[in-house]
């Protein structure tokens, strides 16, 4: 079965502080694509990254960076230099070749960067 | 802008009553889907259609309904069955069939209060 988990459920930091978020996801399949999103306080959640089983290269945008390791199941996410704006619930979502067009998300961290 | 569009943001029903949300897309997407969101619990999957005039049972579709008239609207409708309606409620949706490649588009949400 397919499964997401974000085991931190808070995470507090001063800002420019580093902060690494964890996502641990479970699948069968050998194709599954892995997703990142953030939702801010408005709500809606904006889509940051995907990842596709076969890459594992991890990616730098800006001050966000994702690590993602096959051998623990991993798809771990930094924010370099937190900011107020990066304030939000971040979410780790899964879908793979069995899940069709189903996401499987995890439960969210909530990130809070004092000033 | 291409988007998503839910109405209303908020919305408040009496005990025993039916209610709908609205979604409404300009992206020219097939799939769509409707998510409930609790404190703790993530995104959890309530309905989805893939086409015009066919939806699905997601997870927790019970007390739910949903219709597929238009190629651009979802609407979902809480019935008087949902023991706990209370909650945020998402729509998405995506290109289809390639979705797992490309992730979902959300709108901004409907926060749903029973009072």
């Amino acid at each position: 079965a397919q499964k997401v988990t974000q085991a931190q459920t808070e995470i507090s930091v001063v800002e420019k502080e580093d902060v690494t978020l964890d996502c641990v996801y479970e699948t069968r399949d050998t194709t599954y694509y892995l997703f990142w999103y953030k939702q801010p306080p408005s709500g809606e959640l904006v889509f940051l990254i995907r990842r596709n089983s076969f890459d594992e290269q991890n990616e730098i945008s800006g001050r966000y960076s994702w690590n993602f390791q096959k051998s623990t199941s991993s798809f771990n996410f930094t924010i370099t230099a937190s900011q107020v704006v990066d304030s939000a619930v971040y979410f780790c979502a899964l879908s793979d070749q069995n899940t069709g067009n189903q996401f499987y998300f995890g439960t969210g961290t909530s990130l809070t960067v004092i000033p | 802008d291409g988007g998503i569009t839910q109405s209303p943001k908020y919305l408040f029903r009496k005990e025993g009553q039916n209610v709908t949300l609205s979604c409404e897309q300009n992206l020219n997407h097939d799939a769509m889907y409707w998510y409930r969101q609790d404190p703790g619990q993530g995104l959890r999957l309530i309905y989805y259609s893939q086409i015009v005039n066919d939806f699905q049972k997601g997870d927790i579709a019970e007390g739910y309904s949903v219709s597929r008239e238009k190629k651009e609207s979802f609407p979902l409708t809480v019935t008087s069955a949902q023991k706990n309606p209370t909650a945020f409620y998402l729509c998405a949706s995506s290109t289809g069939e390639t979705s797992v490649n490309y992730g979902y588009t959300f709108g901004s949400g409907t926060r749903l209060t029973v009072v």
